[in-house]
């Protein structure tokens, strides 16, 4: 079975600071996305990565930058977190050419305050 | 652009049908379709390509008319397992913003 593990599933943090949400995939996936998911806004695309060092900008970017330094790993960091960051947070994995299947993790809330 | 689901919730009694429906302004090439449980992470269930084929998965099935740009899910005699919220997505890794369905006994 795919496992797509993330670091937490609840995080509180101060406006400010600097945040770092971790996913972890064991089956050796090239594609890893990351989303946030909102009440009655549903799935939003942030960054995805085909590849490790490689990363796309997805819908909403700005204030968000991913680190992909091993195929397994993919990291979001909000830069400065701020009240409207706070959200479900959502990482993904799945093959290459088969974006559509994806295999995600359990998510972290992330409050911000 | 986010395809547009409808409803945004649904409740049934076990044993009812229901039709969830994704619609684009985009053309649509492919949708595919994804469940969540409370509390759990989103699954995948199928994906409809080009051509209106239908799929199904245990007694849940969709369709996919590209002219149209929409996608409609059927669940046919609605099981408590069938419960969540059902988001369809796009090839560009669009979703929609989901549609809850309950079923209650």
């Amino acid at each position: 079975d795919v496992k797509v593990t993330q670091s937490s599933r609840y995080l509180v943090k101060r406006t400010g600071e600097k945040v770092f949400l971790e996913c972890v995939q064991d089956m050796d996936h090239e594609n890893m996305f990351w989303y946030r998911q909102d009440p009655g806004l549903g799935l939003r695309l942030i960054y995805f990565s085909y590849d490790v060092k490689m990363k796309e900008k997805g819908d909403i970017p700005e204030g968000y930058s991913v680190s992909r330094e091993k195929k397994e790993r993919f990291s979001l960091i909000l830069e400065s977190a701020s009240t409207n960051q706070t959200s479900m947070y959502l990482c993904a994995s799945s093959l290459p050419g088969l974006s559509y299947e994806q295999y995600f993790g359990p998510g972290t809330r992330l409050t911000v305050t | 652009q986010q395809p547009v689901q409808s409803p945004q919730a649904v409740i049934l009694r076990e044993g009812e049908d229901a039709v969830i429906n994704c619609s684009s302004s985009k053309a649509l090439y492919s949708v595919h379709w994804y469940r969540q449980k409370h509390g759990e992470a989103p699954v995948f269930l199928m994906i409809l390509l080009k051509g209106g084929e239908q799929k199904g998965h245990d007694k849940i099935s969709a369709s996919f008319n590209e002219k149209k740009q929409q996608s409609s899910l059927y669940l046919t005699a609605s099981q408590l397992s069938y419960s969540g919220t059902y988001f369809c997505g796009t090839v560009d890794m669009r979703f929609g913003a989901g549609t809850r369905l309950t079923v209650k006994p």
